[in-house]
């Protein structure tokens, strides 16, 4: 079955440096995504992305966040200078359709635990 | 806008016992509907989903959830826990006319012998 793939599993960095996070998506899907889930909370939204560009970010999602999907099969999560609070498990997913109510079911990494020291 | 609350933070069940997690969702129209289930240190797995198809849905590993509008509720059930069940449950919604998934707070199930 295919699976998205998240490298690393686990990263710990310094506060203040960058960290890029990575993932390979299902190969013909075409939206992809970022949640993340703070120890203990919610899992989180934070971006979507199709046809190379944003398609829709929370709040959480701000100057120090961006995604690219650099070479048509890998799609990465930049975090610029990271900050203690940052510390979470990071999941990509993927989906290769967007119609509304038919809600399509996502295809989720197996996460990638950033620990921010 | 769409939400989901999941009413149980922790359910313990006995090994062969059913097992019932209660999910309330809230949504302005007809929602798509998922349970996910999150092994320790694994990533998120699809167990079911709901998109206005039959109102019950069966899903991987015996699991089924039934829609229910009337009471604005997906719970979902399986006959008879086994220990590998033991794991963290969410209740998703779909966001509206977006692709945007919102999680529960999750239902961490304990299964004992």
């Amino acid at each position: 079955e295919p699976e998205v793939t998240q490298t690393p599993s686990h990263q710990v960095t310094q506060m203040g440096q960058e960290v890029i996070l990575r993932c390979v998506p299902i190969s013909n899907h075409l939206y992809f995504y970022w949640y993340r889930q703070i120890l203990g909370q919610k899992v989180e939204f934070l971006v979507s992305f199709y046809n190379n560009e944003i398609s829709e970010k929370s709040e959480i999602f701000d100057d120090q966040f961006s995604v690219e999907r650099p070479d048509g099969s890998n799609f990465t999560l930049k975090i610029r200078s990271t900050k203690l609070e940052d510390s979470a498990m990071y999941f990509c997913a993927s989906s290769d359709n967007f119609l509304g109510r038919q809600g399509y079911g996502y295809t989720f990494g197996s996460g990638t635990r950033l620990t921010v020291v | 806008a769409q939400s989901v609350t999941q009413l149980d933070s922790h359910v313990s069940v006995s090994e062969g016992t059913p097992v019932l997690l209660r999910c309330n969702y809230s949504s302005s129209y007809s929602p798509s509907l998922f349970w996910y289930v999150q092994h320790p240190n694994k990533g998120l797995q699809l167990l079911l989903k709901y998109t206005s198809a039959a109102t019950l849905v069966k899903g991987i590993n015996g699991f089924e959830a039934e829609f229910k509008k009337s009471e604005t509720s997906f719970h979902l059930t399986k006959p008879s826990a086994h220990m590998s069940d033991a794991a963290e449950y969410f209740c998703v919604v779909k966001s509206g006319g977006y692709n945007k998934l919102i999680f529960g707070a999750g239902t961490r199930l304990a299964v004992h012998p």
